[in-house]
């Protein structure tokens, strides 16, 4: 069963960048895609985007710009960069798995993405000076 | 604004069913059947409760049933319990953007 732990700096200054690492235990990394989610303080979730072992990512257009995903799998670590951060990205943030298929229409490819099965237990980030 | 609309709260007594309701477009729910939802407890992180729909993840209670109408999914808890008290997140793939995954703003469930 994979298990999933997101670490790194609860305090980041503002115009900084925030770096947060996902540890994955229990599962082969190849297999999966990796998404990372946030919630502010008393509000819902927010998708920020996803990366696939091999690479390939989708990130949310709002934040599109700002962010960065990796994996290292030699690490067995998914990572995520957020860069010139504001008050507005203070949150707790989440890693979770992504269960996704490719379904064919002659030789297109059409990829879904169908739900977030594994969760890290999350970490809060604040951002303030 | 969130992509999918769910009410804020629903509440119900212990035993009774209640009924959460997850409205989004053709381009979402409507067009698809890759509706999901997320049971969080206060402090907590979500919990997969229902996938592509209906389904239900192994040891997920069968108290809890996933459906869809047009553009609106719904979840469905029956037997109320004490424990069910929190917050449900409704989710769908969607086409309408690069996005990819959409969620709703949540619902609070509240057992008078």
């Amino acid at each position: 069963q994979v298990q999933l732990q997101e670490s790194g700096p609860g305090l980041v200054k503002p115009s900084e960048t925030l770096s947060l690492t996902c540890s994955v235990s229990g599962a082969a990394m190849s297999t999966y895609y990796w998404t990372w989610i946030r919630q502010s303080a008393g509000k819902g979730l927010e998708y920020i985007g996803h990366i696939h072992t091999g690479g390939s990512t989708n990130y949310n257009p709002s934040l599109n710009s700002r962010v960065t995903m990796s994996v290292d799998t030699s690490k067995n670590q998914v990572s995520l960069r957020l860069s010139s951060v504001t008050a507005a990205d203070t949150a707790v943030y989440y890693c979770a798995t992504l269960y996704a298929g490719v379904i064919y229409s002659g030789s297109s490819p059409f990829y879904y993405y169908s739900h977030m099965d594994v969760w890290g237990k999350g970490t809060t980030v604040t951002v303030s000076s | 604004q969130s992509a999918l609309t769910q009410p804020a709260s629903v509440s119900g007594s212990p035993g009774q069913s209640i009924t959460l309701s997850c409205t989004g477009t053709s381009s979402d729910i409507g067009g698809y059947d890759y509706v999901s939802w997320y049971q969080q407890h206060p402090d907590t992180a979500p919990k997969l409760i229902i996938f592509d729909v209906t389904n239900r993840p192994s040891g997920v209670s069968d108290r809890f049933s996933g459906s869809k109408s047009g553009n609106t999914a719904s979840l469905t808890i029956s037997g109320l319990q004490a424990d069910d008290e929190a917050s449900y997140y409704c989710s769908s793939f969607t086409s309408a953007s690069t996005l990819d995954v959409i969620f709703g703003g949540g619902t609070k469930v509240t057992v008078l």
